[in-house]
């Protein structure tokens, strides 16, 4: 299972684009990307995924480069709402995921 | 469709009492997981059930944790005795077979608190 590093905290202001990178070098040619958001007292939730390139749906981007050896989580015009931590992993053929300790990402007004 | 459903989303029980915490996946998926997260710590994967057979439990963290999934529909762990270092929150999620393009679900949690 690879081993995804990422920022402990970020902060920003409402309305800005946050980008949230990720670096995971021992990715392996059939694992994907996935990110999730988490808010207190809640569970994880998905937010997106991808294997490369660029993926886009209406909550965020995800922007992978060619090598795969990082990713970009970006979240467009954020809001006091998107305030939570978030994680990325990735997901291989074996059952299980692996959390790391996330991205606490902090959005003021 | 229903979401993952946890209960008791909190408990409070004494050291050496029994608890045992319930999930319900979501209606058709075979792919069932528990994790915890103790504070101040790393959310760590527990178990795996494929239906009702144990795919991988190499995160259970001693013989005082029991997993089920009789039937293949919900799941139930069990701590006995319970000891003040099982405190935290504990998660189940479950997916469809094909996880890849669907991902994984998780329920809210149940906060355990052993005093």
């Amino acid at each position: 299972l690879a081993k995804t590093t990422q920022p402990i905290s970020m902060d920003s202001y409402e309305g800005q684009e946050v980008n949230i990178t990720c670096s995971h070098n021992n990715i392996a040619t059939n694992d994907y990307i996935t990110w999730y958001q988490q808010f207190p007292s809640q569970g994880p939730r998905f937010i997106i995924q991808g294997y490369k390139t660029k993926v886009t749906n209406e909550v965020a981007s995800l922007f992978i480069p060619a090598d795969r050896k990082s990713s970009t989580l970006s979240l467009p015009r954020v809001s006091l709402s998107d305030t939570a931590v978030y994680y990325c992993l990735v997901v291989g053929s074996a059952s299980k995921i692996i959390f790391g300790s996330g991205t606490r990402l902090s959005i003021r007004p | 469709e229903a979401g993952v459903t946890q209960f008791p989303s909190h408990s409070v029980i004494e050291k050496g009492q029994t608890v045992t915490l319930r999930c319900d996946p979501i209606s058709g998926h075979d792919n069932l997981y528990w994790y915890r997260r103790v504070m101040g710590k790393e959310i760590k994967f527990l178990l795996h059930f494929v239906k009702e057979s144990k795919q991988d439990e190499s995160g259970m963290p001693n013989n005082r944790f029991l997993a089920e999934r009789t039937g293949g529909t919900y799941s139930t762990l069990k701590v006995q005795p319970a000891e003040l270092e099982d405190s935290g929150v504990y998660f189940c999620a479950s997916s469809h077979q094909d996880r890849r393009n669907y991902g994984y679900t998780f329920g809210s949690g149940t906060r355990l608190t052993v005093v």
